[in-house]
């Protein structure tokens, strides 16, 4: 079975740090582009960032350039999410999914993690 | 503000056909293909729609999913219960996926 497992949600402050992973199984990792997307409380899905297979493009939502780092490790089928300077804007439900490229076209994301969610208050 | 627009709302009676629309620009959906997902109440999503029209397997054919230009539409026929959830179009622009706002479906 194709499963996406978040971890390392929590409380943290305004300008403080944390670090989400993703445990990937059932399908064989290195060979899919991954992405993080993230849903603030009661609002819509917001694409965070994604990489390649192997980690060697990354790309990023504008309000979170320069302050968040994807990467993954395809040895432990992980994938991270480094996030600094944490804004009170940033809380949401932040979900793991995989890629689906067609034609080195990007295509749609399939699976879904069950989501972690990230709170930044004081 | 979402890059792609949608409907907040629908609704529909049991066995009922309803659409909920999406609109973009050429830069996305007008270059791209268009992504339909489901988020039932408490859960993450799931792709509901690919590639405009295609259903994955496990997705009932009462759902189906169309393309013109810069607009997509969503279409459930024979309208269920468990079809009540919020339900998101997407599409790549340049290097990022782009999503609508979500329109939430009742069922009456």
């Amino acid at each position: 079975e194709v499963q996406l497992v978040e971890s390392g949600g929590g409380l943290v402050q305004p300008g403080g740090s944390l670090r989400l992973s993703c445990a990937a199984s059932g399908f064989t990792f290195s060979s899919y582009w991954m992405s993080w997307v993230r849903q603030a409380p009661g609002k819509g899905l917001e694409w965070v960032a994604n990489i390649k297979q192997d980690g060697s493009e990354k790309y990023y939502v504008d309000s979170v350039k320069g302050r968040f780092t994807i990467s993954r490790d395809n040895a432990k089928n992980s994938l991270y999410l480094q996030m600094n300077s944490l804004r009170a804007e940033d809380t949401a439900v932040y979900y793991c999914a995989r890629e689906v490229v067609v034609a080195a076209t990007h295509g749609w994301f399939d699976p879904w993690g069950q989501g972690t969610l990230v709170t930044v208050s004081s | 503000q979402s890059v792609l627009t949608q409907p907040p709302s629908a609704s529909g009676t049991p066995g009922q056909r309803v659409t909920i629309s999406c609109s973009g620009s050429s830069s996305n959906i007008g270059s791209n293909t268009v992504n339909w997902y489901q988020q039932l109440p408490g859960t993450a999503p799931k792709l509901l729609i690919y590639s405009n029209n295609q259903r994955p397997s496990g997705v009932p054919d009462r759902f189906s999913g169309s393309k013109s230009g810069t607009s997509a539409s969503l279409a459930i026929s024979g309208l269920q219960s468990e079809d009540e959830a919020d339900y998101y179009c997407a599409a790549w622009d340049d290097s990022r996926v782009v999503f609508g706002g979500g329109t939430k479906l009742t069922v009456l």
